[in-house]
């Protein structure tokens, strides 16, 4: 069966510093691989989305960037944080673009930004 | 597909008793409609996904209807349990595949 793991569960980062949160799929083979942030009270807000290593799509301009660098790992970094970087980074993954695919989440990294 | 609404935002049932609650979509470049569970503590999970205007899908005691034309979409509890409490998120998908989410339906079941 499929499983998705994200790391860290939880962490708090100074202003300026820089971010590296990991998600990695296992017991399949070429997700698509997605990042997500939840501010508070908000939606879902898609950041990032790859349908193969090295091919990352950008949903939004952000101080964030994302890499693919093996076919089911996927990264989220910043070089510098900033305080409206604080929310919920929710990783996901699916089979493929062909729609109506379900997502299946990880646990999430609760970050925030001090 | 830009606006997606939820509503309410919020929701107290007494254990036992049925509610609904709503997802609104602009209905141009609509491909399909997802929605998903979010327990406290937990991953969204899928509940169901639909296309077709009329479409109806039940899973135990919650149920799913679809208007596509107007755009619209409700979700359905039959006599809550408390494990229903629970963020429901509705996620619009346009002919790009993107889904786009609402804020969420927070219910919480009261026993």
């Amino acid at each position: 069966s499929q499983t998705i793991h994200q790391w860290p569960a939880t962490l708090v980062q100074p202003v300026g510093s820089p971010l590296s949160l990991e998600c990695t799929v296992e017991g399949t083979s070429n997700p698509n691989l997605y990042w997500y942030r939840q501010a508070a009270g908000r939606g879902l807000q898609l950041l990032f989305y790859s349908v193969g290593i090295g091919q990352i799509s950008s949903e939004v301009p952000q101080n964030l960037s994302a890499s693919r660098p093996q076919d089911r790992q996927f990264i989220l970094s910043s070089k510098k944080l900033l305080l409206s970087d604080s929310g919920f980074y929710l990783c996901a993954w699916s089979l493929g673009l062909a729609g109506q695919e379900t997502q299946y989440f990880g646990p999430g990294t609760r970050l925030l930004v001090l | 597909i830009l606006n997606v609404e939820q509503s309410p935002q919020s929701l107290h049932v007494q254990e036992g008793d049925s509610t609904n609650f709503t997802c609104s979509f602009p209905s141009s470049n609509f491909y399909a409609l997802h929605w998903y569970r979010w327990e406290t503590a937990k991953s969204p999970e899928a509940l169901f996904v639909m296309t077709l205007n009329g479409d109806e899908k039940k899973k135990g005691r919650i149920s799913a209807t679809l208007n596509t034309k107007e755009g619209y979409s409700y979700l359905y509890i039959k006599g809550s349990q408390p494990e229903d409490s629970a963020t429901y998120l509705c996620a619009p998908e346009d002919s790009n595949y993107q889904l786009i989410w609402g804020a969420g339906t927070k219910l919480i079941i009261k026993p």
